[in-house]
């Protein structure tokens, strides 16, 4: 398993263009979660699917954003509309217990230029 | 409310220890976390401290942990060049799935 993948690595669009972002977990990890990094913060929360249930959603988040987890392994977080605000880091991360804790492994990340 | 903070940056000497510290907000975390992040990386899990611990210790790494205060930090030993990273500390929030990390401490190693 070579960990969390991220796809694409970066993404150049221009405001009103939709884009989609994938995530293939480690294959064993149910408990996936999407962040987003702006410059100079730290991750924020974006949303939490388990298996494919998505069970939590940031109520920063609007309604031009959208993930799935169709079969609980990959997912895909879509942006719609694009805006020079949602111009960011896109992570992603998995997760599994390590002696009771939640451990999260994050993937390297798509980063979004919004032009 | 729900912040996690930490000082923006801290410059240390080759060799000399590094203390990174956070204050968090929620006493009922049962498990706290140190993430390291590299230039154009994601974050990569260094340590975490359950909550009934006072200080955990991992080779160069030690955690203590303040309950009372809610403060927890992060001491690298003898600091290298290759330890220059942004550090985060997280914490779950209570009642939901996320967990919330802080604005992260740039740490430089000056060689």
């Amino acid at each position: 398993d070579t960990g969390v993948s991220q796809d694409p690595r970066h993404k150049i669009t221009k405001r009103g263009q939709n884009v989609t972002f994938r995530c293939d977990p480690i294959s064993e990890h149910n408990r996936l979660y999407w962040y987003r990094q702006t410059l100079g913060q730290g991750p924020e929360f974006l949303t939490y699917f388990q298996n494919e249930a998505q069970l939590e959603k940031s109520r920063l988040l609007s309604d031009r954003f959208s993930a799935e987890r169709p079969k609980g392994s990959f997912s895909t977080l879509e942006i719609q509309r694009t805006e020079q605000g949602d111009s960011a880091m896109y992570l992603c991360a998995s997760s599994a217990q390590v002696d009771g804790a939640n451990v999260l492994t994050f993937g390297a990340g798509s980063r979004l230029t919004v032009l | 409310g729900e912040d996690v903070e930490q000082s923006l940056f801290l410059s240390v000497r080759e060799g000399d220890s590094s203390v990174i510290n956070c204050t968090y907000t929620d006493s009922s975390s049962t498990y706290l976390y140190w993430y390291k992040q590299e230039p154009g990386a994601g974050l990569q899990l260094l340590t975490y401290i359950f909550s009934n611990m006072d200080m955990k210790q991992d080779q160069r790494l030690t955690v203590l942990l303040n309950k009372k205060d809610k403060h927890l930090s992060l001491r690298i030993a003898d600091t290298q060049t290759g330890d220059s990273a942004i550090y985060f500390c997280a914490e779950r929030a209570p009642g939901t799935y996320k967990y919330i990390f802080g604005t992260g401490t740039r740490l430089k190693v000056l060689a």
